[in-house]
């Protein structure tokens, strides 16, 4: 049974330069989330979807960054244009309602020089 | 003040040891409450969901204290495997909806 998939597992950008993380959850799970990692912030909620709508995008750092989630089986995070603060892992999650568990995915390793 | 903050760490401990993590949360309105680890470089996976009547799977205990809201996570006979950072997960209720906080996480490293 396939986990939470995201890609890249690795990017690395130039600043200015736009960047889409993606993500496909697991299989008949209705709820999304999108986390950022970092050595000063820990591990912090960007956004998160139900049912492909986004909830509750209020961790959002800024216009720059966009997420959206077409379909169940598919999510995007954009940032344009990317800049070196935004160096850190992205993680995606996903859990099904009822359930406490969030399974994440491997994440992606950005780095914007 | 965090919403979420745990015991900065580094734990150093022998294998053998016990050890005992907390954390705290500072939403009263908090609902569910889990202890992930995470290992270097991986992603953080699901330890255990934290009850008010406490809980314990094998070797690990987790503990919640409303009143104080207060969480903590025992670690009896450390193995060199328990070596990873452990978060401290608090779901809740926030101004501007439901959230879900992750405390900056305690690092446990186990030698032999």
């Amino acid at each position: 049974d396939a986990g939470v998939i995201q890609s890249p597992r690795h990017e690395v950008t130039e600043m200015g330069q736009e960047v889409t993380l993606r993500c496909k959850p697991i299989s008949g799970h209705d709820y999304l989330f999108w986390y950022r990692q970092t050595m000063m912030r820990g591990l912090e909620l960007l956004i998160y979807f139900n049912n492909n709508v986004p909830i509750d995008d209020s961790g959002m750092p800024e216009d720059r960054f966009s997420a959206k989630m077409p379909n169940a089986s598919f999510s995007t995070l954009k940032i344009q244009p990317s800049e070196p603060r935004d160096s850190a892992v992205y993680f995606c999650a996903s859990t099904r309602a009822g359930t406490d568990t969030q399974y994440f995915g491997p994440g992606t390793r950005l780095t914007v020089l | 003040r965090k919403e979420v903050e745990q015991d900065p760490g580094p734990f150093n401990v022998p294998e053998g040891a016990t050890v005992a993590f907390n954390c705290t949360y500072s939403n009263s309105a908090s609902q569910s409450f889990f202890w992930y680890r995470q290992d270097c470089r991986k992603e953080p996976k699901l330890l255990m969901s934290v009850y008010s009547s406490g809980n314990e799977d094998g070797r690990f205990t987790a503990q919640l204290n409303r009143a104080s809201q207060y969480i903590s996570l025992l670690i009896r006979d450390s193995k060199l495997s328990d070596s990873a950072t452990y978060l401290c997960v608090v779901d809740g209720f926030h101004t501007g909806g439901f959230k879900t906080i992750f405390g900056a996480g305690t690092r446990l490293f186990v030698k032999a």
